[in-house]
């Protein structure tokens, strides 16, 4: 069965500080991997994913993450947090898709970035 | 575009009452997801849907939940006898279809049930 972990449940910041949110998952298949943001009251958005191809995938708003096959990670990064960037960041695993692509998330990490 | 959207944003249940949660899907979306966020989890899978058609009910906790999508668009969550460890956001997913993908699953607001 897949699942994910998020290793660390609040990760506090000061603004213009780097960022990196663990994640780590475990597959006995192909993997899609994701980085969906929650705002507060808000539904979930996609930040960025990993389909296939190259292991580094970026954001539009300065948010990266490595796919890491020997270690089972996808960490989140961005070298320069900003306010804007206070919300709950959740970590999903997809199943495959031929069997409905069902999306297995972990506990998230929310993500406090003070001034 | 309109994106997907849920009714009602926050749902008030006192234990044993019977709800029904709806989602509107992105038009033309043929796959629909139902997952379930307790306060400081994760989501979690429910149940999904191609269209009409119930293709895993494998995340539903107990027979008292039920999904319906009689048309293949707007959906239906009811929880029947509501107890309080129902209460949590329940989140409402379409795309465009799961064959051949991956294909981006775009989240509605949720609907915050909360059962006294």
């Amino acid at each position: 069965a897949q699942s994910v972990t998020q290793l660390d449940s609040q990760v506090p910041v000061f603004e213009e500080a780097p960022v990196e949110l663990r994640c780590n998952y475990s597959s006995s298949v192909s993997v899609y991997l994701f980085w969906y943001v929650q705002y507060p009251n808000q539904g979930l958005q996609l930040l960025l994913k990993y389909l296939s191809g190259s292991t580094l995938v970026k954001s539009i708003n300065g948010f990266e993450a490595e796919f890491n096959k020997s270690q089972t990670s996808f960490h989140l990064r961005k070298p320069s947090v900003h306010i804007s960037d206070t919300a709950e960041y959740f970590c999903a695993v997809s199943e495959p898709y031929n069997q409905g692509g069902k999306l297995i998330f972990g506990q998230g990490t929310e993500l406090s970035v003070k001034p | 575009g309109a994106g997907v959207s849920q009714s009602p944003r926050y749902k008030v249940a006192k234990r044993g009452q019977d709800v029904a949660l709806r989602c509107d899907p992105i038009s033309g979306h043929v796959s629909l997801f139902w997952y379930q966020q307790a306060l400081g989890q994760g989501p979690e899978f429910l149940t999904y849907f191609q269209n009409e058609a119930q293709l895993d009910k494998s995340g539903l906790p107990s027979d008292r939940f039920f999904a319906e999508r009689p048309e293949g668009s707007v959906s239906t969550l009811k929880i029947q006898r509501t107890q309080q460890e129902d209460s949590a956001v329940y989140l409402c997913a379409s795309s465009l279809r799961t064959s051949g993908g991956p294909y981006e699953q775009y989240f509605g607001p949720g609907t915050r049930l909360t059962v006294t």
